[in-house]
């Protein structure tokens, strides 16, 4: 039972245009939610949170939205480089440790 | 200043066989999660531990899987009699404190990845 669904399984976006990922929840318990950035042979890279109280959050380059009402969140990242080329796991949390991940989006960015 | 370790990165075990994974946490956490990722899946919460402590393991399948965090040395998660269905990503990681609500984020290993054949 996936609660948390990425729906594209790849992103392919020019060197300086924005990238959208976007992410699904069906469980209303979830109230904290993160991005995780994937490299080959690495494991999972923390990148951005927001919680449930908040619609958004900006870090540099990187900013999630939420939409509680819709179930749904996004991360933004502007302008795309090609260091940003990775696998990208969206995560919820009813606010304790069990993370549940979307299955990933991967993102190339073209030069 | 190491990350979480993991090894071996590879694991190939035929069916029937035991396959233990290890998971060194960063250095100063002593909370220690393991994740499993299937094929086109996203990682699933596994079991949560603390040094000798088992804390949660309600997402360990009931029968072949066990896991154990002693108080020397890394953390062990133990299949035992493996079959193929087991062949996937493990993740460990881990957090300073209880991750989620104090805002420790867990950091992730590279992962072992398991086949069975």
């Amino acid at each position: 039972d996936q609660q948390v669904k990425q729906n594209s399984p790849s992103l392919s976006v020019q060197e300086g245009r924005i990238s959208i990922l976007n992410c699904d929840y069906t469980n209303s318990m979830f109230d904290y939610f993160l991005w995780y950035k994937k490299y080959p042979a690495e494991g999972p890279t923390f990148l951005i949170s927001i919680s449930s109280i908040k619609d958004k959050n900006e870090d540099g380059r990187f900013t999630v939205f939420l939409n509680k009402s819709a179930k749904h969140l996004s991360l933004h990242i502007v302008p795309s480089q090609p260091g940003d080329s990775a696998v990208y796991f969206c995560a919820a949390s009813a606010y304790d440790y069990k993370l549940s991940f979307g299955a990933g989006t991967t993102v190339t960015v073209r030069a | 200043n190491a990350g979480v370790m993991q090894n071996p990165r590879h694991l190939v075990r035929r069916r029937g066989q035991e396959a233990r994974l290890r998971c060194s946490p960063m250095k100063g956490h002593s909370h220690v999660y393991w994740y499993r990722q299937l094929p086109e899946e996203g990682l699933k919460f596994m079991v949560y531990l603390q040094k000798e402590n088992i804390i949660d393991e309600s997402g360990m399948p009931k029968e072949r899987f066990s896991a154990e965090f002693p108080k020397e040395g890394p953390s062990i998660l133990r299949i035992q009699q493996v079959v193929r269905g087991d062949s996937a990503a493990y993740f460990c990681a881990s957090s300073l404190g209880a991750s989620g609500t104090f805002g420790d984020e867990q950091y992730f290993g590279p992962g072992t990845r398991l086949t069975v054949t």
